[in-house]
């Protein structure tokens, strides 16, 4: 159960894009279409952006938007805006376990 | 709207115990599973364990196997998390999270606010 790969940290002005990767195994990303995402501010719960790889939760921006290719997983949020200033974190399911990433601080300059 | 709420949290010694409970509201909490995710002071996101709508199916990181055990009660709407055997690595912040699907009890829609474990001497 080895936490998943994601950058410490990435960073883009107002308006700009702005890709996360998350990369795992093939027991866990790469073997299950059940990767999400996550966005936590300080201090609050996280919030559920992205689920099954691709899929929006009602409320959440189409300016959040999520892939994958192999073993790795993306979270892409174009038109950055100050709020989105976050923690992100992907998520798989690694068969009746899940499994986090470690986590990338996202900065809006 | 869903609410969830946890409870229980506190200091405690090493090799000691504590529950943690969290009430549900809002939905039909006997039909979806429901999971704890913990964060230690810091750091990111683990995942600890999830119970199934009837409880009947349990499951738990490796990394607490065998010390912690999630029950539920239907009638009461609530989640519990009994931990034993505590360790100074269990400190965190414990989270209940309801899955988003009855489906696919892949995700983690609704979170509460969470409650501090501390486990020190």
């Amino acid at each position: 159960q080895s936490a998943l790969t994601q950058p410490r940290s990435v960073s883009g002005s107002p308006g700009q894009s702005v890709t996360i990767s998350c990369t795992g195994t093939t027991s866990d990303v790469g073997g299950y279409n059940y990767v999400s995402w996550y966005q936590q501010h300080p201090g609050k719960a996280p919030k559920l952006m992205i689920y099954e790889v691709s899929k929006r939760p009602s409320g959440v921006p189409d300016r959040f938007s999520g892939s994958k290719s192999g073993n790795t997983a993306s979270l892409t949020i174009s038109g950055l805006q100050a709020d989105d200033e976050a923690d992100y974190y992907c998520c798989s399911y690694a068969g009746s376990p899940w499994v986090f990433g470690g986590g990338t601080t996202l900065t809006v300059l | 709207e869903v609410q969830l709420l946890e409870s229980g949290g506190g200091l405690v010694q090493p090799g000691g115990s504590l529950r943690l409970s969290c009430a549900a509201s809002g939905f039909t909490f006997s039909i979806y599973a429901m999971s704890w995710v913990r964060q230690a002071p810091g750091k990111g996101l683990e995942w600890v364990s999830i119970i199934s709508g009837s409880g009947g199916s349990a499951y738990y990181a490796d990394s607490v196997k065998g010390r912690f055990t999630i029950s539920r009660d239907n009638s009461k709407n609530t989640l519990y998390l009994q931990m034993n055997s505590l360790r100074a690595e269990d400190t965190a912040v414990y989270y209940c999270a309801k899955v988003r699907s009855v489906d696919t009890a892949m995700d983690f829609q609704h979170w509460g606010q969470g409650t501090l474990v501390t486990v020190s001497s």
